[in-house]
């Protein structure tokens, strides 16, 4: 299986903040790369695929990239409806795997 | 408005069993992949199996191979898991997912979790 590994756990920043979230394969996934934002009691919302593609209606402060083994997901001014969890995702190969979360709080 | 809505969860016995259904609206339900994502508590997001369109092909997670088994109805436009054999370590939020997917360069698809139910509560214990 593949593993994903996420950095930070977790991580506090303010509005109007830049931040990174990174996303490690254990192998090689090329794109196959997406990125979910989860809040409390919610159902997860997919934000990105193919490692740097903007889901349809994802506001353009959110992107991703990278390839292969290490993924960034990207963003910017954070807004006060960015504070959730964060999820990358691989589609590589079976069993599809997610990455533990990184959990993005107001500082 | 696409609309996934899981219903079917509960409180079950370790070695019991239960079936979620996932009654889906707003999408040609038959175009699509289907899937169950499921978190346990306070934890993260575990894929738990795929089905093709004409239920030809599915996939499981290793962990609920021979005990879960997803299924369709293309005609009511619902999804379901049956689950047997369950443990206490099966307890979380199941959630039935749409596939979408999405060329990529170099010609392969990715899976992609693009529409949500809003979770059904599946806990089990004695």
């Amino acid at each position: 299986d593949i593993q994903m590994t996420q950095s930070p756990s977790s991580l506090s920043a303010s509005v109007g903040d830049r931040v990174t979230i990174t996303c490690r394969a254990s192998q090689s996934i090329t794109t196959y790369l997406s990125w979910y934002q989860q809040k409390p009691g919610k159902a997860p919302k997919l934000l990105i695929y193919a490692a740097s593609s903007l889901q349809s209606g994802v506001p353009s402060r959110f992107s991703g990239s990278g390839s292969g083994t290490d993924f960034t997901l990207t963003i910017n001014s954070l807004q006060p409806e960015d504070f959730a969890t964060y999820y990358c995702q691989q589609s590589y190969s079976n069993p599809i795997t997610f990455g533990q979360g990184t959990r993005l709080e107001i500082k | 408005e696409v609309q996934l809505v899981e219903s079917g969860g509960g409180l079950v016995q370790p070695g019991g069993s239960l079936r979620l259904s996932c009654a889906v609206s707003g999408f040609t339900f038959s175009r699509y992949w289907m899937s169950w994502v499921r978190q346990a508590p306070g934890k993260g997001l575990e894929w738990v199996a795929n089905i093709k369109q004409d239920g030809s092909e599915k996939y499981y997670v290793d962990s609920v191979k021979g005990r879960f088994t997803i299924s369709r109805d293309n005609a009511k436009n619902s999804l379901f898991l049956e689950m047997d054999s369950l443990r206490a370590e099966d307890t979380a939020v199941f959630y039935c997912a749409r596939v979408e997917t999405h060329m990529i360069t170099i010609g392969g698809l990715t899976v992609d979790f693009d529409y949500w139910g809003q979770g059904t509560l599946v806990t089990v214990s004695s």
